[in-house]
């Protein structure tokens, strides 16, 4: 079966720190998006890509980059964790085929940071 | 731009009772529109979405959603609650112009007393 997968599950890093966590899909979707997910704050996108070697910043970007060097992987990079980046990370990917559809997620990996 | 709010932080029923969760959203023209479920530690499975046609959607595990264009509502009901149910419910919408990018509220959680 396709799927979606987040590696780690679970990340304690430094301040200061560079991270990068993973997504890799097999549902060979066009599109894919990196979100936070903070209390009170619901899923907040912070970068998506719409196909290999195209990404794009979403709303909340700073301190954040993703590259996507094939369909399957985009992965996302804190180049200077800081504390206010402790947070839930989920990853989704979609289709462009139709129009607008669902997206499928990843199990998300919460990241602390020290 | 698009929003979502969901009023309700936390809703606690019993079981077998009935269920409400309340979505508005603020979109110019016709949005797409989705109900997404987060189980504890999980990442989010879609329930149900609307983009068109028939306002009252039907979806898994016997949800539906009404679309009401005069109210900006999409609100999630199901007659009767089982202790499973216990989640956070993500309501999301997307613009028909934005590509597949989906802004989502933040949450609902539920509680199911037995």
């Amino acid at each position: 079966d396709a799927e979606i997968t987040q590696s780690p599950r679970h990340k304690i890093t430094e301040t200061g720190r560079q991270v990068t966590l993973a997504c890799h899909q097999t549902w060979n979707h066009n599109n894919m998006f990196w979100y936070r997910q903070d209390l009170g704050h619901g899923l907040r996108l912070i970068h998506y890509s719409y196909g290999v070697q195209d990404t794009n910043k979403g709303e909340v970007s700073d301190g954040y980059s993703v590259s996507r060097s094939n369909t399957e992987d985009l992965p996302l990079t804190l180049e200077s964790a800081a504390s206010s980046q402790t947070s839930v990370y989920f990853c989704a990917s979609s289709t462009l085929a139709g129009g607008l559809n669902e997206q499928f997620f990843g199990p998300g990996t919460r990241l602390t940071v020290l | 731009a698009q929003s979502v709010t969901q009023p309700d932080i936390h809703i606690t029923v019993s079981e077998g009772a009935s269920l409400e969760l309340r979505c508005n959203y603020s979109y110019g023209a016709t949005p797409y529109l989705f109900w997404y479920v987060q189980s504890p530690g999980q990442g989010l499975q879609l329930l149900l979405k609307y983009f068109s046609g028939d306002t009252l959607v039907q979806g898994i595990k016997g949800f539906e959603a009404e679309f009401k264009r005069s109210q900006s509502s999409f609100n999630l009901r199901k007659p009767s609650v089982h202790w499973s149910d216990a989640a956070e419910y993500f309501c999301a919408v997307g613009a028909r112009n934005a590509g597949n990018m989906l802004t989502f509220g933040g949450g609902t959680r539920l509680m199911v007393k037995p």
